[in-house]
């Protein structure tokens, strides 16, 4: 079977500065990783995908991701963090989430902003 | 097309008694799933649909749970004798098969409180 565990469950930075969010995986082959984001009373939204065409992945809102095979990581990154950031982060892995294509979340991570 | 819609956006019950929650999928979507997300937890695979056919159906989902796709378009959920346990954030999920994990369009869901 396959699952992520989310390092942290709680993140703080200072706005303008570095976004690290941790994600490691656990899967008998190659697997399908994504980060998804979840701002209060909005809609689960899909921040970038990993599906083996390259190890580091760009998303929206400047987030990129970099998969670590060795390491069995997929930690979300983002240079400059906004204020509009803060939210909650889901590192996601598909394929054994029940469902064709069903997904297993993390138990997330809350990014915290700082002024 | 507004996305994925669920209604209603928040339900508050006694417990014991039924609740029903709606999901309106985007339209040319022929796959639909329904998670669940406690406080503090990541979503968790219920049920998945593929036109109105109920293909899976996790542990989770106890004989309390009921869930159709009656035209292979929108879906319903319902909860028969609510426990307060049941108390969470039911959310909706569609997508087109073939699109893989990344293909799904998450809805902003149903909180439900049990009192």
């Amino acid at each position: 079977a396959q699952s992520v565990t989310q390092l942290d469950s709680h993140v703080s930075v200072s706005e303008g500065t570095p976004v690290l969010l941790r994600c490691n995986y656990s899967s008998s082959y190659s697997p399908s990783l994504f980060w998804y984001v979840q701002h209060p009373n909005k809609g689960l939204q899909l921040l970038l995908k990993y599906t083996s065409a390259a190890t580091l992945v760009k998303g929206i809102n400047g987030f990129e991701a970099e998969f670590k095979k060795s390491e069995t990581s997929f930690h979300l990154t983002k240079p400059s963090a906004h204020m509009s950031d803060a939210a909650e982060y889901f590192c996601v892995v598909s394929g054994s989430g029940g469902g064709a294509d069903g997904l297993t979340f993390g138990k997330g991570t809350h990014l915290i902003i700082q002024p | 097309d507004t996305g994925v819609s669920q209604n209603p956006r928040h339900k508050i019950t006694k417990r014991g008694q039924n609740v029903t929650f709606r999901c309106d999928p985007i339209s040319e979507h022929n796959r639909l799933y329904w998670y669940r997300q406690t406080l503090g937890q990541g979503p968790e695979f219920l049920t998945y649909f593929q036109n109105e056919a109920q293909l899976e159906k996790s542990r989770l989902l106890s004989d309390r749970f009921s869930a159709e796709r009656p035209k292979g378009s929108f879906s319903t959920l319902e909860i028969q004798r609510t426990e307060q346990g049941d108390s969470a954030m039911y959310l909706c999920a569609s997508s087109a098969a073939g699109t893989g994990g990344y293909g799904y369009t998450f809805g902003s869901g149903t909180r439900l409180t049990v009192v």
